[in-house]
């Protein structure tokens, strides 16, 4: 039981290149999502998935776009990488999902990103 | 505009003493806060909860509590051990919306011998 997680673990772009991030979880949750942490900003959300199928936008989805490609795996695409998405990106899930019950969220160990 | 506040960046405590962190939240529908605990080049893994409807919640050494009115809570560990020694993240989530967690800038506490 691997919990959460995430491919790549360091990844280094030139701005305007593209990639996506890789998110896994194996304890059939329905909820998943990708978070970025910086220097004295915490972790906000930037998009979200409640279950297979729907995804929503969190707080800073500009620059993103996600898919929820089965019930196990959420990607996370940056179609032109610029130097302001330099982050550390964890991806997360919980079993909480519409009209759910009280849950934490388990996270993976993190990609961490630098857009030159 | 923040709506989880960590504002201690740092604590430093000795091995053995009481470590405090605290967090104030501006949000009255917030109704379940939590506390996630992280390492260094690692993921966040959460630590403890408490509901809106108590105002205490222990686990262990890790004790929560939370002043509505005040809209702060704070996390006690007792005894505080060095390997506590960790960046420590706040977190609330709205009844409206229960997917979204609104986590807190973090507390780095350093537990030394």
């Amino acid at each position: 039981n691997a919990g959460v997680t995430q491919t790549p673990k360091f990844q280094v772009l030139k701005t305007g290149q593209s990639m996506t991030l890789q998110c896994a979880q194996d304890m059939n949750h329905n909820s998943m999502y990708w978070y970025r942490q910086d220097p004295g900003m915490g972790l906000r959300l930037i998009y979200y998935s409640a279950s297979e199928g729907t995804t929503d936008k969190g707080e800073v989805p500009n620059g993103y776009n996600v898919s929820r490609l089965n019930k196990r795996e959420f990607s996370l695409r940056l179609e032109s990488a610029a130097p302001s998405q330099t982050s550390v990106y964890f991806c997360a899930s919980s079993s909480l999902g519409f009209g759910g019950n009280t849950d934490t969220q388990y996270f993976g160990p993190g990609t961490r990103l630098t857009v030159l | 505009d923040q709506q989880v506040k960590q504002n201690s960046p740092s604590l430093s405590v000795q091995e053995g003493r009481i470590s405090i962190l605290n967090c104030d939240y501006t949000n009255s529908m917030f109704d379940y806060f939590l506390w996630y605990k992280k390492y260094p080049a690692e993921g966040p893994t959460f630590l403890i909860s408490i509901s809106s409807i108590k105002d205490k919640n222990e686990d262990g050494r890790f004790t929560v509590f939370l002043n509505k009115s005040a809209k702060h809570l704070s996390l006690h560990i007792v005894p505080s051990q060095p390997g506590d020694s960790a960046v420590y993240f706040c977190a609330a989530r709205a009844a409206y919306n229960t997917d979204k967690l609104i986590f807190g800038t973090g507390t780095r506490l350093q537990v030394f011998p």
